[in-house]
């Protein structure tokens, strides 16, 4: 089945320092990944779209200058948190899906938990 | 995307079949109804999904009304590694964002 991973699975770091968060899919291509954010005990909130080959489409409330996303290849994007402060500690998840068929359901990564000290 | 309203909580014994309902009264002719779980520290496991057809599949069946307002996902013999999350949502297709509401947390017991 599709699998998607991510990297790193955690990380702990200081605030101001920038963490980057790569998302691959690894027996498939994706053109659209997605990334939320889920603060304990919330659900999932989308932050934002990422498309191959063009910018990222983010959700209202998401500052996009703050979360970088890249998606330069068609199994790889990244999710890059700028000067991280604790209040951007939150577990970081991505997901893709194939391109075979409209209606394929997308799939998620093990998602990153970042700790800003 | 149409809304979707499951109860917060379950509880089911080992063994037996875990019954969760969904509720999607406002969905929309072409939106499938997709079933994803969430284990506790890990991101969301997809289960089944389906667009009027019930559906079965090695993990669960799904069972979706004739007028498509509302569903229900089995858990045919569930074990005790099933404790968790379980969220109902309704999208046009894998292409678009995922709403996730609340889900509901099934929790099985011995």
């Amino acid at each position: 089945g599709a699998v998607v991973s991510q990297h790193p699975s955690w990380v702990i770091c200081k605030s101001g320092t920038s963490v980057k968060i790569e998302c691959r899919s690894l027996d498939f291509q994706a053109t659209t990944m997605f990334w939320y954010r889920q603060f304990p005990k919330q659900s999932l909130m989308l932050m934002a779209t990422s498309n191959e080959g063009s910018k990222a489409t983010y959700e209202q409330g998401v500052e996009k200058d703050k979360f970088l996303i890249n998606h330069a290849s068609l199994t790889l994007s990244t999710l890059t948190v700028t000067s991280a402060h604790p209040e951007d500690s939150s577990f970081y998840i991505c997901s893709a899906r194939t391109e075979a068929g409209g209606h394929q359901p997308q799939h998620f990564g093990d998602g990153t938990r970042l700790s800003i000290l | 995307d149409a809304k979707t309203t499951q109860p917060p909580s379950m509880d089911c014994a080992e063994g037996r079949a875990a019954n969760l309902p969904c509720n999607h009264s406002t969905i929309s002719g072409n939106e499938y109804v997709y079933w994803y779980r969430q284990i506790h520290s890990q991101g969301p496991q997809y289960i089944i999904h389906g667009l009027k057809n019930n559906e079965t599949n090695e993990m669960a069946s799904l069972i979706i009304t004739e007028d498509r307002k509302s569903s229900t996902l089995i858990l045919p013999h569930a074990t005790l590694r099933d404790t968790a999350v379980y969220y109902c949502i309704v999208s046009l297709s894998g292409f678009q964002k995922l709403v996730f509401g609340t889900g509901t947390r099934l929790l099985v017991s011995p």
